[in-house]
């Protein structure tokens, strides 16, 4: 069963102090991971797709990367705007976006 | 890219009434979704909607309970039927560009059930 899971649930930063979000996956036939970006309240922002292993993207203060099992989103140096949940989707041969849980980064000033 | 605009952006709603959600884009797609996103949950999806096509919906969804329409290229819609207080959630419409591998979400409509 294609599967996603996303950790930490939740991240606690000071401004500045960076981290990794990890997106574990198990799909038939990956045809894309996708991060997106969830404010309260508001439809994820789309922030990269990623298709093999070792390929990365960067944008800002963001760089995704991945691996056959798992990706990550590094943040360096965060601000307090960067605070929002992060979400992992994966498609798969079915063309369906499967969606981790999410994990929401608080950063403080 | 794609640009969505739903309405309403929010609602508060009656339990046994029905509640047609609107979704427009700035650009012909063939591929549009429907997603809902219960409190603190993450994205699940309720129906694909072709146009030229009955909508396809996932387990545990539906067609008298979400019907759907799919008129032409830029519109859809999505009724949430006889609600109850668990229907409320976030409903959020989704395309999928026909050029690209990137799916974009709209703003998402906020629907309270009392």
């Amino acid at each position: 069963e294609d599967q996603v899971t996303q950790s930490p649930e939740a991240l606690r930063l000071q401004e500045g102090e960076s981290s990794s979000l990890n997106c574990s996956y198990t799909v038939s036939g990956l045809r894309g991971l996708f991060w997106y970006r969830q404010d309260p309240g508001k439809g994820p922002e789309f922030l990269f797709t990623l298709y093999s292993a070792g390929e990365e993207k960067e944008k800002e203060r963001l760089k995704a990367t991945l691996t056959k099992k798992e990706s990550f989103l590094h943040i360096t140096a965060p601000k307090p705007e960067d605070s929002a949940t992060y979400l992992c989707a994966v498609r798969s041969n079915t063309g369906k976006l499967i969606f981790g849980q999410g994990t929401t980064l608080q950063v403080k000033p | 890219s794609a640009v969505i605009s739903q309405k309403p952006s929010r609602d508060i709603c009656q339990r046994g009434t029905s509640l047609t959600i609107q979704c427009q884009v700035d650009s012909q797609v063939t591929m549009m979704f429907w997603y809902r996103q219960q409190p603190g949950q993450s994205l699940t999806l309720i129906a694909t909607a072709n146009q030229g096509s009955e909508a396809t919906y996932e387990s545990g969804f539906v067609i008298d309970k979400f019907p759907i329409s799919r008129p032409n290229l830029t519109f859809s819609t999505l009724t949430v039927s006889n609600m109850s207080p668990e229907d409320s959630s976030i409903y959020l419409c989704s395309v999928h560009p026909d050029n690209t591998d990137t799916q974009y979400f709209g703003p998402g409509t906020r629907l309270t059930v009392l």
